[in-house]
């Protein structure tokens, strides 16, 4: 029952931009998008979320098409430390609400390449 | 300053034993979780606390027992262990059990022999 579809994997050349694309065609209009990534050993890390307008922060943007249906999380500069599996999350805005748990999918495993 | 941290790193034990995995955070968040990594790298939520009171448990075996003595910690006891119960538990935390990013801790890989 996944809410979202990753490619299994990708490469990206050292310094390049990595752009890794999500869809998630049948979200709902109160449901955001989150990005977490985990590298190899370590917990998840959050990375950016946001629900209609493209988003920006130090790490990475996240873009949404108009249709809200798919999304591309950029990493502008890759370096070998972003290798990592990135999973593409939705999960409703709903405050206090027991349910509204992180549900991870299979993600994206992105090896940067020298 | 560790975030959310986890003890032990490591855990070997024997089947039948039962073990105790700790869980800490510094974040005065109010929700603390708990994930099973499996060996397919599949992560999956098995408990959820907000202010110390269970709001969430998965289908998880009853031989699992979180307990949480005050919202900072959250601890998972396993009882009478089993080879399947081998993979890396994750706690993790948010400021509640809404709309929030969570924080994970660096996990505890647990290995059954």
């Amino acid at each position: 029952d996944a809410k979202t579809t990753q490619p299994p994997s990708m490469d990206c050349a050292e310094g390049r931009a990595a752009n890794l694309p999500c869809n998630h065609s049948t979200i709902s209009g109160n449901e955001y998008v989150y990005w977490y990534r985990q590298i190899h050993s370590q917990g998840p890390q959050y990375i950016i979320h946001g629900l209609k307008n493209n988003e920006t922060n130090e790490m990475a943007s996240l873009i949404i098409t108009e249709d809200r249906k798919s999304s591309t999380l950029i990493l502008p500069h890759a370096t070998l430390r972003d290798t990592a599996v990135y999973y593409c999350i939705v999960r409703p805005y709903m405050n206090n609400n027991a349910g509204n748990m992180l549900t991870f999918g299979g993600g994206t495993r992105l090896m940067v390449k020298p | 300053d560790t975030a959310v941290s986890q003890t032990p790193k490591y855990l070997v034990t024997q089947m039948g034993n039962d073990k105790s995995i700790k869980c800490e955070q510094n974040l005065g968040h109010d929700t603390m979780y708990w994930y099973k990594q499996d060996s397919k790298k599949f992560l999956k939520i098995m408990f959820s606390y907000n202010n110390k009171e269970l709001i969430i448990n998965e289908t998880v075996p009853n031989r699992f027992s979180p307990k949480s003595p005050d919202k900072a910690h959250l601890n998972l006891h396993i009882n009478s262990l089993e080879l399947g119960d081998s993979a890396v538990y994750f706690c993790a935390s948010s400021q509640g059990p809404g709309n929030y990013g969570y924080t994970f801790g660096s996990g505890t890989r647990l290995t059954v022999v």
